[in-house]
């Protein structure tokens, strides 16, 4: 079946401006989470999702950084008032919450640059 | 908070040898997983360890868990050069579902 998908790929935008970005997740999948992955570095977590409310958002750097899952499938990621420090490939992923053996599917990423 | 290191962070290698990686974690956690990225490509999920002692493997990967020592190690056997990737092993935070992750591992296998 199909993977989880991300759209854009790729995103350049000017510093100040605003940004949003897609996650489409494995169907059935209920939990869903975000990553942030900047060059040389593992995937630094932001938020997970558990249909459809946030159910840890700990990871989000700042209020600038807001998600929403309404429908408890597609998310959307949403950076107000970029920053050049913002450049990185942000991950999704899902999974089927509470099964032990579960891993995460990522998602291909978008390249979000900041200029 | 939960930090997990990984070690070496660069590895060189030739076709047909052997080699392990490292994944200290810092705090006690119920399960691990390890993944492959490809250069430009997303992650790839290779294990999930979920107890003392446990072991996988998969070709020539074999990935074990030590919750005592907090360890656990990714060998790699007779390694060819499609092995070349990043490596990141990951650590839920107790009772979680949420990963901590590794800064990995770049793997370069020459023949």
């Amino acid at each position: 079946g199909a993977g989880v998908s991300q759209t854009p790929s790729n995103k350049v935008t000017e510093k100040g401006k605003y940004v949003e970005l897609r996650c489409d997740p494995i169907s059935g999948h209920t939990a869903l989470y975000w990553y942030r992955q900047s060059l040389g570095q593992g995937p630094e977590f932001l938020i997970y999702f558990q249909g459809t409310g946030a159910a840890d958002d700990s990871g989000l750097p700042n209020d600038r950084f807001f998600a929403v899952r309404p429908e408890g499938s597609v998310s959307t990621l949403k950076i107000q008032r970029t920053e050049r420090g913002d450049s990185a490939v942000y991950l999704c992923a899902s999974s089927s919450y509470g099964q032990d053996e579960e891993t995460q599917y990522f998602g291909p990423g978008t390249r979000l640059l900041v200029l | 908070e939960l930090k997990v290191e990984q070690n070496p962070l660069f590895l060189s290698m030739q076709e047909g040898k052997n080699y392990t990686i490292y994944c200290n974690y810092s705090t006690t956690s119920d399960r691990l997983y390890w993944y492959r990225q490809d250069p430009g490509k997303s992650l790839e999920s290779l294990f999930v360890l979920l107890s003392n002692g446990a072991v996988k493997q998969e070709g020539r990967l074999m990935a074990s868990l030590d919750t005592k020592a907090r360890l656990s190690t990714l060998h790699i056997t007779a390694a060819v050069h499609d092995l070349s990737a990043t490596y990141f092993c990951a650590v839920d935070k107790g009772g979680s579902y949420i990963p901590t992750f590794g800064r990995g591992t770049s793997l370069i296998v020459h023949p």
